[in-house]
């Protein structure tokens, strides 16, 4: 499986404020995700992060709220904009297409945001 | 749209024992892909196993096995020996195949194995 690290593990922020989650995968993937994990909720994806274009956001989810980054094939951002305590949660990424294996979802160890 | 239930909640099983965690899945495609994952209180996602729908024969991994049933659209994960470690959400969860790789989730199970 890849081995892939979040930047920051957790943080807290006060509403208003934006805050950019990092995503790094220890080799090349083909896709990367991003998905929201509500407080005893499931996971819900926000967007697939395209390499050298805009992401693609699910129902519900809008560049101007969450804008991603995907500079290459081992790395992605996503920001979390303009915050409301509603935006606390959980946020995950994940990988998939690590050493041609596609089409199964790796996850990165999440990053735990509460807005006050 | 693909919907995945998980109509169990909450479970409980006594270390050493075996439980069955239940799982059904809504779709019109042929081929896709069927996955359990663990979120322990960690909260890192793990993939538990994987079960591609073309193939006739349950996935297992070790101590966790598969009950796929395509017909009935019924994916159940058996864990055999439970150990304490295996006290986690457990996420069921579906993928069409040929797609965008979107994985959509079921609502979780909360299983905790007893000493």
């Amino acid at each position: 499986s890849a081995v892939i690290s979040q930047k920051p593990s957790r943080d807290i922020c006060q509403r208003g404020t934006s805050l950019t989650i990092q995503c790094q995968v220890d080799s090349q993937v083909t896709m990367m995700f991003w998905y929201r994990q509500q407080p005893g909720q499931s996971l819900t994806l926000i967007a697939t992060a395209n390499q050298g274009s805009e992401a693609t956001y699910e129902s519900g989810f809008v560049i101007d709220k969450f804008p991603i980054s995907r500079p290459n094939l081992t790395f992605s951002t996503l920001t979390v904009s303009n915050m409301s305590p509603e935006d606390s949660s959980i946020y995950l990424c994940s990988v998939s297409g690590r050493q041609g294996v596609k089409e199964t979802q790796y996850f990165g160890p999440g990053t735990r945001l509460l807005v006050l | 749209a693909q919907t995945v239930t998980q109509s169990q909640p909450e479970m409980s099983v006594q270390e050493a024992e075996t439980v069955t965690l239940s799982c059904t899945y809504d779709t019109s495609e042929s081929n896709y892909y069927l996955f359990w994952y663990k979120q322990p209180p960690s909260r890192q996602m793990i993939l538990v196993i994987r079960q591609e729908a073309y193939k006739q024969q349950n996935a297992t991994e070790n101590r966790f096995s598969v009950n796929f049933q395509k017909a009935a659209k019924s994916f159940s994960l058996k864990i055999s020996d439970s150990q304490l470690g295996d006290t986690a959400m457990y996420f069921c969860a579906f993928m069409n195949q040929g797609g965008s790789e979107k994985l959509v989730f079921g609502k979780g199970t909360k299983l905790t194995v007893n000493p």
